[in-house]
């Protein structure tokens, strides 16, 4: 199986600030790479795919980048609303593998 | 747009099975793969398995084979999972979700499956 690492397993951080969340995967995935977003008591929402493919409807102030074994999803000028659970997720290889999850909190 | 309404909360015992449904709207139920995964409270996701509505062809994780199985009704767009012998580990909340080509664009709400004697 392929093992996802999300470097943090939380972030403080304060309203305005630029972000960046990482994940490293144990192999080439070949960009294929979605990241999550999950507040509480709510299920996962899907903010990319591909690695840097935004979903429609997702803020532009999110994205993200990476190839090969590296990925990172990047939030510019962090808002109240964002304040939720991130994680990333391989569909290289069955079976689909997601990282531990990175969670930002307000400072 | 698509929406996937997953049945109530479970209260079972341990060694007992539950079978959990995901019952879809707006989509070409026919066409789509649909994904089951388990979140226990505060940890990450888990993959269980996908099937394809279809043919009713599936593929599990290795983890879960044997423990869960999963089946359609294409009559009424919904999707079942069933999960036996169960036990406290397999307390969670079980999420099914729309699989396109591999990462998951509509959710249901989620079950909580709660183990308890």
């Amino acid at each position: 199986d392929i093992q996802m690492t999300q470097s943090s397993s939380s972030f403080s951080v304060s309203l305005g600030d630029r972000v960046t969340i990482t994940c490293k995967a144990s192999e080439d995935i070949y960009n294929r790479l979605a990241w999550y977003q999950q507040k509480p008591g709510n299920a996962p929402s899907l903010l990319i795919s591909g690695a840097s493919s935004l979903e429609t409807g997702v803020p532009s102030r999110f994205s993200g980048s990476g190839s090969g074994k590296d990925y990172a999803l990047s939030i510019t000028s962090l808002q109240t609303e964002d304040v939720a659970t991130y994680y990333c997720q391989q569909y290289w290889s069955t079976p689909r593998t997601f990282g531990g999850g990175t969670r930002l909190e307000i400072k | 747009q698509g929406q996937m309404q997953q049945s109530g909360a479970e209260l079972v015992k341990p060694g007992a099975s539950v079978k959990l449904s995901c019952k879809t709207s707006g989509f070409t139920f026919s066409s789509i793969y649909i994904s089951w995964l388990k979140q226990k409270p505060g940890q990450s996701l888990e993959w269980i398995a996908w099937i394809y509505a279809g043919t009713g062809g599936s593929r599990y994780n290795q983890k879960f084979t044997g423990k869960a199985q999963l089946t359609v009704d294409t009559s009424s767009s919904t999707a079942y999972m069933q999960f036996s012998s169960l036990t406290i580990e397999d307390s969670a909340i079980y999420y099914c979700a729309r699989d396109t080509s591999g990462y998951f664009a509509y959710w249901g709400q989620g079950t909580l499956v709660t183990v308890s004697a």
